[in-house]
């Protein structure tokens, strides 16, 4: 158990909808990272977050959004869903943002969308 | 662009070493080198990182050569809950993502 908890755990949902994933940083985590897995993608990083401030930004596509909460949590948010946005979504989280040694990221057990 | 290169998939017996090889030719000296691993379709699990010194933990041994342009992942006694597949991850020390390959494929057989 790394600490790092993401809710929910499956989503189904269709074309066209909104949802919005949660996660929780192992305590006394400033930064947050949301990843994508896909099939034919592998783990991409997607955004990430440090103590309520975007800080750097990967393959993150525009229907796609997230923020950090002032209790550290981050919600991402993925509109206008399409069949390709079926992954899983992983949650990292760590003490800083990069720039140290002791940076490392620990990763929630992930939510798996399911666009149909 | 890929900074590591790694075999696609090995196996190794149970109770025995698994020695797992990453190739990382273009390795800058601010980078470190981090090994990760993903047990099927569960969250990626850190193992261990190093800089340019060989380092141990608990879980592993990473062994980093000389020049720095290789490195290996040494499980020391292989289990069946070792099978997963095993990324090496190059990353800068001001780099915020980690950037996954394609990693290895351990299967670890009885």
């Amino acid at each position: 158990d790394s600490g790092v908890t993401q809710t929910p755990k499956h989503l189904i949902t269709a074309t066209g909808q909104r949802v919005t994933l949660r996660c929780s940083p192992r305590s006394g985590d400033l930064s947050v990272y949301w990843y994508q897995q896909s099939l034919d993608q592998g783990l991409q990083f997607l955004i990430q977050y440090y103590n309520g401030e975007e800080r750097a930004k990967g393959n993150i596509l525009e229907r796609f959004s997230a923020q950090q909460f002032p209790d550290l949590h981050s919600e991402l948010n993925l509109s206008s869903l399409e069949l390709g946005d079926s992954a899983l979504y992983f949650c990292a989280s760590s003490v800083e943002g990069g720039g140290t040694s002791t940076d490392t990221q620990y990763f929630g057990p992930g939510t798996r969308l399911t666009v149909l | 662009d890929a900074k590591t290169t790694q075999p696609p998939s090995m196996d190794c017996a149970e109770g025995r070493a698994a020695n797992l090889p990453c190739n990382h030719s273009t390795i800058s000296g601010n980078e470190y080198v981090y090994w990760y691993r993903q047990i099927h379709s569960q969250g990626p699990q850190y193992i261990i990182h190093g800089l340019k010194n060989n380092e141990t933990n608990e879980m592993a041994s990473l062994i980093i050569t000389e020049d720095r342009k290789s490195s290996t992942l040494i499980l020391p006694h292989a289990t069946l809950r070792d099978t997963a597949v095993y990324y090496c991850i190059v990353r800068a020390s001001d780099d915020y993502k980690l950037s996954f390959g394609a990693g290895t494929t351990v299967t670890v057989r009885a």
